[in-house]
């Protein structure tokens, strides 16, 4: 059973340019969570979608990113316009429910430097 | 608001030595807890996770924790360190279905 996938797993993009993060969740998990590493900083909860639906965003930044999670196909992360700030490992998680106690499985992370 | 914080963001041990790297937390309501480790360049790998069942939790890698309600404690263990654990460590809280991280302690071994 293959792990949660991420591709790419290194991103460079110049400022301005767009940033497309994709995310594979494990075979039968339905449920997807999005952090961000800031360096030297912990992992900050970005988002959390279920297939064709936003369950929490409180964590995303009011403008320029924007995720997804279609019926078919891989979770998204966008970030459009990039600024040097958006330089970060962005890692996917997936679990199999919604429930508390359910694990959550990481990505290897995607690594995203901005020139 | 749930939140955790982690103790110390660098512990160094000698190899065979204790580990011991502390969390706390905040909830208001029961928490369920978890420990990750983070290998350079690497996802997060789940150590080990407390969801009420038994205060004393073991994890892989011969890893375990102990929730204690009356210091809002759960600090994670290991009786012998091996240099192969020399790696970042997350405790974290579930809230509402995300996790709240610490902000990691990194752990070195030396030989």
């Amino acid at each position: 059973n293959a792990g949660v996938m991420q591709n790419p797993r290194h991103l460079v993009r110049r400022r301005g340019q767009e940033a497309r993060l994709r995310c594979s969740p494990m075979k039968g998990h339905s449920h997807v969570y999005w952090y961000r590493q800031l360096p030297e900083e912990g992992l900050k909860f970005m988002v959390y979608l279920q297939k064709e639906n936003i369950i929490d965003e409180s964590g995303m930044p009011k403008e320029r990113f924007s995720a997804e999670f279609p019926k078919e196909g891989p979770s998204i992360l966008r970030i459009q316009q990039v600024v040097r700030g958006d330089s970060a490992a962005y890692f996917c998680a997936s679990s199999p429910g919604s429930g508390r106690i359910d694990e959550q499985f990481f990505g290897p992370g995607t690594r995203l430097t901005v020139l | 608001a749930q939140s955790v914080t982690q103790l110390g963001s660098h512990v160094s041990v000698s190899e065979g030595a204790l580990v011991l790297l502390r969390c706390n937390y905040s909830s208001s309501v029961p928490p369920y807890l978890f420990w990750y480790v983070q290998y350079p360049n690497q996802g997060l790998q789940l150590l080990l996770k407390y969801t009420s069942a038994a205060t004393l939790v073991k994890g892989i890698n011969g890893f375990e924790a102990e929730f204690k309600k009356s210091e809002t404690s759960f600090h994670l263990t290991k009786p012998s360190a091996h240099m192969s654990d020399a790696a970042e460590y997350f405790c974290a809280v579930s809230s509402g279905g995300k996790l709240i991280f610490g902000q990691g302690t990194e752990l070195s071994v030396k030989p």
